[in-house]
């Protein structure tokens, strides 16, 4: 049973192109987000969002394009890929309630944009 | 804003022996959340530790246990008796208390630390 998943893995694309990756989980929580893990591992939020509404947007180019069907689902889309943008992508999770709530992750999509 | 700071880019240690990673942070919130996560080389994270500013006690987990100062802003994990599926890239992150309203709960990650084990 995987709990927070991502499609692709891998992804490797020419720069100028769009590409989408998604991200889906099956444990019933509210809000999902999207860290980028760069050449150098340092890990930084890039969106969040709760009930398909977009909550945080970490000053993130809007060539990406982040987009929430429902609860479970929380894509990805980047316009014009520049090569700034190979990096590891993470999706996690969690279910709000007051105090703490822990973060789930998806296995990550590595992007090479060459 | 908030930062962490691992100052450690790498380290070594023996099969069996303890180890400790240290993060230092810089906040003006009073509560918060502390984490300490693993990423193995199939670059899952995983949560090894968590640990919550209004709590004096240290969190423990088997064999990972931190030591939180929260006046020095300190929050080092030790490692007990390591075993060669420790290794691994090691995350300190925070995440605030204040604000926690339906999604703006982001953790903020320091920069790593890469544990080896030698056999």
């Amino acid at each position: 049973d995987t709990a927070v998943s991502q499609t692709p893995k891998y992804l490797v694309t020419q720069m100028g192109n769009d590409k989408s990756i998604k991200c889906e989980q099956n444990l019933g929580h509210d809000t999902m987000y999207w860290y980028k893990q760069d050449s150098k591992k340092f890990l930084k939020i890039m969106f969040s969002y709760n009930n398909k509404e977009l909550i945080i947007n970490e000053t993130v180019p809007n060539r990406f394009s982040p987009k929430s069907p429902d609860k479970a689902h929380l894509n990805l889309h980047i316009n014009s890929l520049e090569l700034g943008d190979s990096a590891v992508y993470f999706c996690a999770s969690s279910l709000y309630r007051q105090g703490y709530n822990e973060q789930f992750f998806g296995p990550g999509t590595r992007l090479t944009v060459l | 804003a908030q930062t962490v700071t691992q100052s450690q880019p790498e380290m070594s240690v023996q099969e069996a022996e303890t180890v400790t990673l240290s993060c230092t942070y810089d906040t003006s919130e009073s509560d918060y959340y502390l984490f300490w996560y693993k990423q193995p080389p199939s670059r899952q994270m995983i949560l090894v530790i968590r640990q919550e500013a209004y709590k004096q006690q240290n969190a423990t987990e088997n064999r990972f246990s931190v030591n939180f100062q929260k006046a020095a802003k300190s929050f080092s994990l030790k490692i007990s008796d390591s075993q060669l599926g420790d290794a691994a890239m090691y995350f300190c992150a925070y995440r605030s208390a204040y604000g926690s309203n339906f999604g703006n709960e982001k953790l903020t990650f320091g920069t790593g630390t890469r544990l080896t084990i030698i056999p």
